[in-house]
């Protein structure tokens, strides 16, 4: 099980945003994803193994942890990073999600 | 660039087969490493692996639906294909159809989601 924190973020544009992803058990070989989603769209893949960006996305996100605890960071939040955030464990199956982080706008 | 699109069954009758395909352009879905993936959204909640298929057939399903679920490639067509069987309101949500990234269990290429609606 895969447990997000918080529920909801809410902050400015500019501001830091840190948000959590630990796991009931060790994520084998930090097999972590993050994923943001806007309303009406598909999932965006934002980092794999816990720390790789994917292709594209820009320096302010950043993922960091290991084991069973995880953190996404956005550095300065830009109007376009408010959205859903997911994790996504896949060291081991079935492949799971988190519940989700919404980042609102204060 | 690679796209996938999911085609639009709508509504769906409880105890019906729910049928949904995918349909890849940009890339063959022959080429050997990816995995074509389903996952779906229930309405206001998260997200739910469902299951993939590899290039060459061999088919993965999340527990809680492989006894009602089937993967199918249909190379000729590029797509592939889910099949849900005895649907009820409970599988009511948008569902998804993604690549993953080469090497990896991770999804970087997405459908635009159906949504599908379990009602009589």
């Amino acid at each position: 099980v895969l447990m997000q924190s918080p529920g909801t973020l809410s902050l400015s544009p500019g501001e830091r945003a840190t948000l959590s992803c630990r796991a009931s058990q060790i994520v084998n070989n930090n097999y972590l994803a993050w994923y943001q989603q806007k309303i009406g769209q598909a999932p965006r893949l934002l980092i794999y193994i816990a720390s790789r960006r994917a292709t594209g996305i820009p320096d302010r996100f950043s993922g960091s942890g290991s084991g069973t605890d995880f953190t996404l960071t956005i550095s300065r939040l830009e109007p376009e990073d408010f959205a859903v955030y997911y994790c996504q464990q896949y060291g081991s199956s079935p492949l799971t999600f988190g519940g989700g982080t919404k980042v609102e706008i204060k | 660039q690679v796209q996938l699109q999911e085609s639009d069954p709508g509504l769906v009758k409880p105890s019906q087969t729910l049928s949904l395909t995918c349909t890849v352009s940009g890339a063959s879905i022959n080429s050997g490493g990816h995995y074509w993936s389903w996952f779906r959204q229930l309405p206001g909640k998260g997200l739910e692996w469902i299951g993939y298929i590899y290039y060459s057939g061999s088919t993965y399903y999340t527990p809680s639906l492989e006894i009602r679920l089937s993967i199918s490639i249909e190379a000729s067509k590029n797509q592939f294909s889910l099949k849900l069987s005895s649907v009820t309101a409970a599988d009511t949500a948008i569902y998804y159809c993604a690549r993953n990234l080469l090497g990896s269990d991770v999804f970087d290429i997405w459908g635009q989601g159906t949504m599908v609606i379990v009602s009589s």
